[in-house]
């Protein structure tokens, strides 16, 4: 596609409930990092991706967090048991293998757990 | 550990004069980058300059420029003629040495131009 895709774009959901968040990365881009924007926060790194494999785990804040990428292409990112301390905007940003500044983000997807 | 620092967390500027962000940086690579995001309250990132570190003039893009300092380990955005439209919260970001080239985010400046 043209750019980064996140879906969905808002989600609410109550405490102790799982939720999946997907990012379509540009095509051909290789690389794919996650990352929590949490309220008037800047950007906290989560997880990267090159090709289907997440070589650098080391941001995600607890094993209730895990994300998997698919084909080279899509990626989900779930939180098992939703925390109230979840709620923040995850944005995902693709780059193409090759470049050292070509980062794309997506628009986010803005969770919040009542 | 690298770092990026944002002292300013809010900063007032009239339309049509420059602003100065500032942004500071700590890390032992010596191959680094170092970039501008801006996020306008719809929440999207948008790239707006970049500056690798063997780079010897300061970048610039349209009314962006990147005032590049590596002795003092500085990177502070300038906006020239700023318009109403650049109201927005802005990020430092250097991308990480190593396999995985992520990028490390500061904690913002938000920017407020004033009619």
């Amino acid at each position: 596609g043209a750019g980064v895709s996140q879906s969905p774009s808002n989600k609410v959901t109550e405490k102790g409930k799982d939720v999946e968040l997907r990012c379509d990365p540009i095509s051909g881009h290789t690389a794919l990092y996650w990352y929590r924007q949490s309220l008037g926060q800047g950007l906290e790194f989560l997880i990267y991706f090159q090709g289907n494999s997440a070589p650098d785990k080391s941001g995600l804040p607890s094993d209730r967090f895990s994300a998997e990428r698919t084909g080279g292409s899509v990626s989900t990112l779930t939180i098992q048991r939703t925390q109230q301390e979840d709620s923040a905007v995850y944005l995902c940003a693709s780059r193409e293998g090759g470049s050292h500044y070509g980062y794309t983000f997506g628009s986010g997807t803005r969770l919040t757990v009542v | 550990a690298q770092k990026i620092t944002q002292t300013q967390p809010g900063m007032f500027v009239q339309e049509k004069e420059a602003v100065t962000l500032d942004c500071t940086y700590d890390t032992s690579d010596q191959s680094y980058g170092l970039f501008w995001y801006k996020q306008p309250s719809s929440g999207e990132m948008i790239f707006l300059i970049y500056q690798g570190s063997y780079d010897e003039q300061n970048a610039t893009e349209g009314r962006y420029s990147l005032n590049f300092q590596k002795a003092r380990k500085s990177a502070n955005l300038v906006i020239s003629a700023s318009q109403l439209g650049d109201s927005a919260m802005y990020f430092c970001a250097m991308r990480e040495g190593g396999a995985t080239n992520k990028l490390i985010f500061g904690t913002g400046t938000l920017l407020a131009v004033q009619p």
